[in-house]
This record gives structure tokens, sequence and C-alpha cells, in this order.
């Protein structure tokens, strides 16, 4: 069974502060992604990563970064919090087999961060 | 740019009723399609997927989906409805070149008794 596996669950913040939310993932593959959930507008890509040591940016990487630095684990660090980005965070990891990446998600199941 | 457009943000439907939640997706070249599902308080778990082929594709618990090309939807479907399909329902879109996978903004379903 595939494994995403997010920490902390919940985490309240203060304005400037810094978070780092981490995912750990089992299933040994390549693509991880991290996404936030807002009412309205459904899960947006932040940051995702092809493999170890790399990261790229998605749909709305401002005010945060990501760190691969191993197979299993995909960090999403905010260095200075803001109340804007109070949200659900979920990680995933990508289905990729002989090659070709099919698509499919494995999703963890989310950090809410609170940032006051 | 790719991009999914669900519609409808709410669907209520009467238990034992046909279902039918709407997805547009934009993407220039062609388009791997997905429906997710995601109970509350969990994270989101995969329906169906569509590749190639027949364009009609089978899912868990009796859903299924049509891709139409002509038209850029990718409609999901289920004959008769139970209360315990009552969750948020996401379409997504993969890019094949980049791998980013976008999704829709979500439609919240309610099965009424």
């Amino acid at each position: 069974e595939a494994a995403v596996t997010q920490s902390p669950r919940n985490k309240v913040a203060v304005t400037g502060g810094k978070v780092t939310l981490s995912c750990n993932q089992t299933n040994n593959h390549n693509n991880m992604y991290w996404y936030r959930q807002d009412t309205g507008h459904g899960l947006r890509l932040i940051h995702y990563s092809y493999g170890a040591g790399s990261t790229e940016k998605g749909d709305i990487p401002d005010g945060y970064k990501a760190s691969r630095p191993s197979q299993e684990n995909f960090s999403l660090i905010l260095e200075l919090a803001t109340p804007s980005q109070t949200s659900v965070y979920f990680c995933a990891s990508g289905d990729v087999r002989r090659g070709v990446n099919t698509g499919q998600l494995y999703f963890g199941e989310g950090s809410k961060l609170t940032v006051l | 740019a790719q991009s999914v457009t669900q519609p409808d943000a709410r669907v209520t439907v009467s238990e034992g009723a046909s279902l039918q939640l709407r997805c547009k997706y934009s993407y220039s070249g062609t388009p791997y399609l997905f429906w997710y599902v995601q109970y509350p308080r969990q994270g989101l778990q995969l329906l169906l997927k569509y590749y190639s082929g027949d364009p009609v594709v089978q899912g868990v618990n009796g859903f299924e989906a049509e891709f139409i090309k002509s038209n850029s939807s990718f409609h999901l479907r289920k004959a008769s409805v139970h209360w315990s399909d009552s969750a948020v329902y996401f379409c997504a879109v993969r890019n094949y070149g980049n791998e980013k996978i976008t999704f829709g903004a979500g439609t919240k379903l309610t099965i009424k008794p």
C-alpha cells in the first residue's frame, strides 16, 4: 500500500516566523508534489520534484521554498509566514512505471497551517 | 498552460438518482485526465484515469467518465448514487512534458436521503 506521511498535521505559526512542512513517502516514487487547498480554488501546485536534489516551481511558488534531500523526503519551507498562507497543504508522490509517469498521485492526509 | 474548469461548486442529488459532474480542460497536447475523490479530513484518492483508447473509462464504486475531445470535456457519471458518495470530487489534467498535474476547483457532492 502506497504511503505518504505529512508532519506536522496541525501547525499554528506567527506572522514572520519560519515554517517547515515535511513529507515522507515509502512508495519509491520519483515525483513528489506540494499543493495547497483553499475553498473556491481547489488544489493549487506550489512546488514539485523529479527526484532527489531537484525542485521545480509550480503555479504559485511565491513565498515558498522546497527541498528534496532524498527520494523519500520533500519539504515545503515558508521563510517568512504570512496570514495569506493559512491553508491546508497536501503532499503527494507520483506513480512512475517503466520510466513513464502515469500521473496517478498518492496523497498524504494534509497539514493544516494557521498563520496568526 | 493547462487548466481545468469544474463549473459546479456544489451538486445535490437524491440517493438512487443518477449523477453527472462536469469537467472541462484546456491542454494543447493529448491529455492525461483524472478524477479524484476527497472524503472529509482525508487526502485525495484516485477514482479513474484516462490515457488513451476507449473514451469511456470505468473507475471504482460504479463511477465512469467519458473523454470527449471535440468538447474538451471529461464528465464523471454514476447511474445510481449512494449516501456514501458524499464527498468532494476533483478533475485533473497532467502535462506530459513537465509532469505538472493541475486540478480543478472541485465539486462538493451532497446526497439527499
